[in-house]
């Protein structure tokens, strides 16, 4: 079946624009997952929303960060004013049961660019 | 959280069994223990996950001794395309709240 998809799969951008990420989790997953990768590490956490609500945002770097999830599945991480420090990789995941620890079926990410 | 730690690359080449052991001292008794594969240019997959003991599937075997202080993830008769960065994950959600914590994984390079 479908898995987890995200578009775009690659942006540019210039410094200081607002820039959005979507994420399509697979369907009937009630939980889902944003993480951000920078090159040679591993994904760091973001924010998770378990149904419409952002269940813990705790990974967001600050509030130009933002994600929603109005309908309980797409999701929009949004970054307003980029910074070139935000370049990386962004990452969606979802998962059927609430919980880290289930498995997270990942997206193949969004390549963003900060020139 | 335990922190682990574990081999920052390794080279195989195909056909041979490859062992990645993470450590981790410092476990809880309701950790899991969780292992995940990337691909260059793909997000995580999910490979295997134990409590205890040994766990199969079609892709790995984990080995788990009953100190539960180290982990080894065996891949049987590695091919190309096992070349991946494998990330080694303990926690559960009661401590973990609700995300993964990845470290900077183990690059396997498998050669021809």
């Amino acid at each position: 079946g479908a898995g987890v998809s995200q578009t775009p799969s690659n942006k540019v951008t210039e410094k200081g624009k607002y820039v959005e990420l979507r994420c399509d989790p697979i369907s009937g997953h009630t939980a889902l997952y944003w993480y951000r990768q920078s090159l040679g590490q591993g994904p760091e956490f973001l924010i998770y929303f378990q149904g419409t609500g952002a269940a813990d945002d705790s990974g967001l770097p600050n509030d130009r960060f933002f994600a929603v999830r109005p309908e309980g599945s797409v999701s929009t991480l949004k970054i307003q004013r980029t910074e070139r420090g935000d370049s990386a990789v962004y990452l969606c995941a979802s998962s059927l049961m609430q919980g880290a620890y289930n498995e997270q079926f990942f997206g193949p990410g969004t390549r963003l660019t900060v020139l | 959280l335990a922190k682990t730690t574990h081999p920052i690359s390794m080279d195989s080449y195909e056909g041979q069994e490859v062992n990645i052991t993470c450590s981790h001292n410092n476990i809880a008794t309701n950790d899991y223990i969780t292992w995940y594969q990337q691909f260059p240019s793909q997000g995580p997959r999910f490979i295997i996950q134990g409590y205890k003991t040994k766990v199969t599937n079609e892709v790995a075997s984990l080995f788990i001794p009953a100190d539960r202080k180290s982990s080894t993830l065996s891949l049987p008769r590695v091919s190309l395309s096992d070349t991946a960065v494998y990330y080694c994950l303990v926690g559960d959600d009661s401590n973990a709240g609700n995300m993964l914590t990845f470290g900077g994984g183990t690059r396997l390079m498998v050669k021809p």
